[in-house]
């Protein structure tokens, strides 16, 4: 059961211009979500994160959105450089006693230069 | 200050062994948790030890076993091992309540 859903495999955007990366998911307990950046051969990199409570995040060029009627939550990058290039993985979290995250399965971003 | 470190890179073992994968935490960190990621899919959690306790654990069977030492660096045992065992084994630390893992390189374990 893929509780959180990344539905675009990959992504090709011009260098510049905005870059969207979506993510679905389904279980209503969760409260945190998270986007994790992962180049080849290195570990995901926190990017950015948003709490349930709040609709928005912005952290420079990055910009987390999150509708939590429509269980679903966008990465806005803007403006796009090649160096974004990588798998994007959209998590999210749900409060317990631990720091279980659920990841899905990722969106390759291609900026082209 | 050192990032999260994990040996071996690359393994191959063979169906029904075990193996070992360590992981060294970032400097000040006391949370470690582990993760597999299948080709083609997000990493998923397999268990979590704070302070040196396993304090949570995702859907693995109880093969895939774990310490954390008073450095607070980690072990991932995996007994008897099976091909869809291959995968990509992440280590993550963090502080207590922070979300914002810090991720390890993995580790490439193939099982033939």
């Amino acid at each position: 059961d893929q509780q959180v859903k990344q539905n675009s495999p990959s992504l090709s955007v011009q260098e510049g211009r905005i870059s969207i990366l979506n993510c679905d998911y389904t279980n209503s307990m969760f409260d945190y979500f998270l986007w994790y950046k992962k180049y080849p051969a290195e570990g995901p990199t926190f990017l950015i994160s948003i709490s349930s409570i709040k609709d928005k995040n912005e952290d420079g060029r990055f910009t987390v959105f999150l509708n939590k009627s429509a269980k679903h939550l966008s990465l806005h990058i803007v403006p796009s450089q090649p160096g974004d290039s990588a798998v994007y993985f959209c998590a999210a979290s749900i409060p317990r006693g631990y720091q279980k995250v659920t990841f899905g399965t990722g969106t390759k971003l291609q900026v082209i230069p | 200050e050192t990032g999260v470190t994990q040996s071996p890179t690359h393994l191959i073992k063979t169906r029904g062994q075990q193996v070992t994968l360590r992981c060294s935490s970032q400097s000040g960190h006391n949370t470690v948790s582990w993760y597999q990621q299948a080709l083609g899919q997000g990493p998923q959690f397999i268990f979590q030890y704070y302070r040196e306790e396993e304090n949570g654990r995702g859907n693995f069977p109880p093969r895939f076993s774990g310490l954390q030492f008073p450095n607070y660096s980690s072990e991932l045992n995996v007994n008897a091992l099976e091909l869809d065992d291959s995968a990509l084994y992440l280590c993550a630390s963090s502080i207590d309540g922070d979300y914002g893992y810090t991720f390890g390189s993995g580790t490439r374990l193939t099982v033939v």
